[in-house]
């Protein structure tokens, strides 16, 4: 599986879109690109995910850059709600292979 | 309905005893796995089951022993429990096939507490 590299932390203002940015530069043509969040001490929730065009879902959006190197997770309006450990995974198969994330601060 | 339940929440014990975690999925899955999630939350893969069968077993002690007896059931059993192993535990399940690279969902987690 591709190795992903994300910040290791951020902060967003509530009701701003939060951009969570992940490198992925070794991904293979077959691998998706998942993100999931964490919600302190509950188990990771499914956000989205995506292998080439641009998705999105009632809770985020995935944009993946043309030569699949990159990708960015938007939340469009950040809710205190949102404040988690986002995980940016390239998949082949079945098994997540989970880095260290980015852990998201929404601030009041 | 909880997709994925596991119990107990909440597991403290002392070194060297053994015991059981249960995980059970309701979504009609073929696929369950565990995670074990360290003090520094880092989320690793120890093992996965397609249809009650091992097919993915991570560097992890032989210590560990996990049980399907049927494909809504993903049980962990720990012997000879050691300090290293404290850590919270997910169980996940998913549909394999059902689209590319599927997605897996999350119990709520076993807090383990080895003193």
């Amino acid at each position: 599986d591709a190795k992903t590299t994300q910040p290791p932390s951020m902060d967003c203002a509530e009701g701003r879109a939060a951009n969570l940015p992940c490198n992925h530069s070794t991904i293979s043509g077959n691998e998706y690109v998942y993100w999931y969040r964490q919600i302190h001490s509950q188990g990771p929730q499914y956000i989205i995910h995506g292998l080439k065009n641009n998705e999105t879902n009632e809770m985020a959006s995935l944009i993946i850059t043309e030569d699949r190197k990159s990708s960015t997770l938007i939340l469009p309006h950040a809710t205190l709600r949102d404040t988690a450990v986002y995980y940016c995974i390239a998949l082949t198969g079945n098994q997540f292979y989970f880095g260290t994330g980015t852990s998201l601060t929404v601030i009041p | 309905d909880t997709a994925v339940s596991q119990t107990p929440k909440y597991l403290v014990t002392q070194m060297g005893n053994d015991k059981s975690i249960k995980c059970e999925q309701n979504l009609g899955h073929d696929t369950m796995y565990w995670y074990k999630q360290d003090s520094k939350k880092f989320l690793k893969i120890m093992f996965s089951y397609n249809n009650k069968e091992l097919i993915i077993n991570e560097t992890v002690p032989n210590r560990f022993s996990p049980k399907s007896p049927d494909k809504a059931h993903l049980n962990l059993h720990i012997n000879s429990l050691e300090l290293g192993d404290s850590a919270v535990y997910f169980c996940a399940s998913s549909q394999v096939g059902r689209t590319p690279g599927n997605e897996q969902f999350f119990g709520p987690g076993t807090r383990l507490t080895v003193l």
